[in-house]
């Protein structure tokens, strides 16, 4: 298994421009979230959808678009990028509802300038 | 609101020594806890978690405590290694569709 795959690895956005980050896993989990990484600080929930058709807000939605039209996908849409979506985003896949063990992809780090 | 946050921002310890690593968390309903280890470049791996009907929980050279009295929860490494440095985290969940990340603790291991 791949486990949980996420593109690109690094990424650069000028203010204004849309972008998707892509997230794949390979497990059959119903349960997908976005988190992202600021510098010193813990992850923070964007989005999470709890099975294919399902999507619902997190901590900090605003700004970012999700879909999940399988089980295996769940991109990241960012509509209009601003410097202060400059972070890293990771990607986590779990077996149950969000109150299981989450794996996490290995992240995307995005630069708005 | 509910917040998971840690005592100390960085911790070091002698390779060999047991590390302790600390964390408070405030919303009483939280019944499920999730320590995560993320090494630099890459995203947090799993370690242990411990559900709000037990008090401890063993894994592999690890232990984590949770004391509801007073809300805290505790990750113990025994016979710290090289390979333990990195960023650990607690993370906490009320048995709904969100986990709330605490800021991290850094631990050094030195040699």
């Amino acid at each position: 298994n791949a486990g949980v795959t996420q593109t690109p690895k690094f990424q650069v956005l000028k203010t204004g421009q849309s972008m998707t980050l892509q997230c794949a896993q390979d497990m059959n989990h119903e349960y997908m979230s976005w988190y992202r990484q600021d510098p010193g600080m813990g992850l923070r929930l964007i989005h999470y959808s709890v099975g294919a058709g399902i999507t619902d807000q997190g901590e900090v939605p605003n700004g970012y678009n999700v879909s999940r039209s399988t089980t295996e996908d769940f991109p990241l849409r960012l509509l209009s990028a601003a410097p202060s979506q400059t972070s890293v985003y990771f990607c986590a896949s779990g077996l149950g509802t969000g109150s299981d063990e989450q794996y996490f992809g290995p992240g995307t780090r995005l630069t708005v300038t | 609101g509910e917040s998971v946050g840690l005592h100390l921002p960085t911790l070091s310890v002698q390779e060999g020594d047991n590390s302790i690593i600390n964390c408070a968390y405030s919303n009483s309903a939280s019944d499920y806890f999730i320590w995560y280890k993320q090494e630099s470049g890459k995203g947090p791996q799993f370690i242990i978690d411990i559900r709000s009907n037990m008090d401890k929980r063993q894994g592999q050279r690890v232990t984590v405590l949770l004391n509801k009295t007073v809300k805290h929860l505790s990750l113990q490494i025994a016979a710290t290694q090289p390979g333990d440095s990195a960023v650990y985290f607690c993370a906490d969940n009320t048995g709904g569709f969100k986990t709330i990340f605490g800021a991290g603790t850094r631990l050094f291991v030195k040699a």
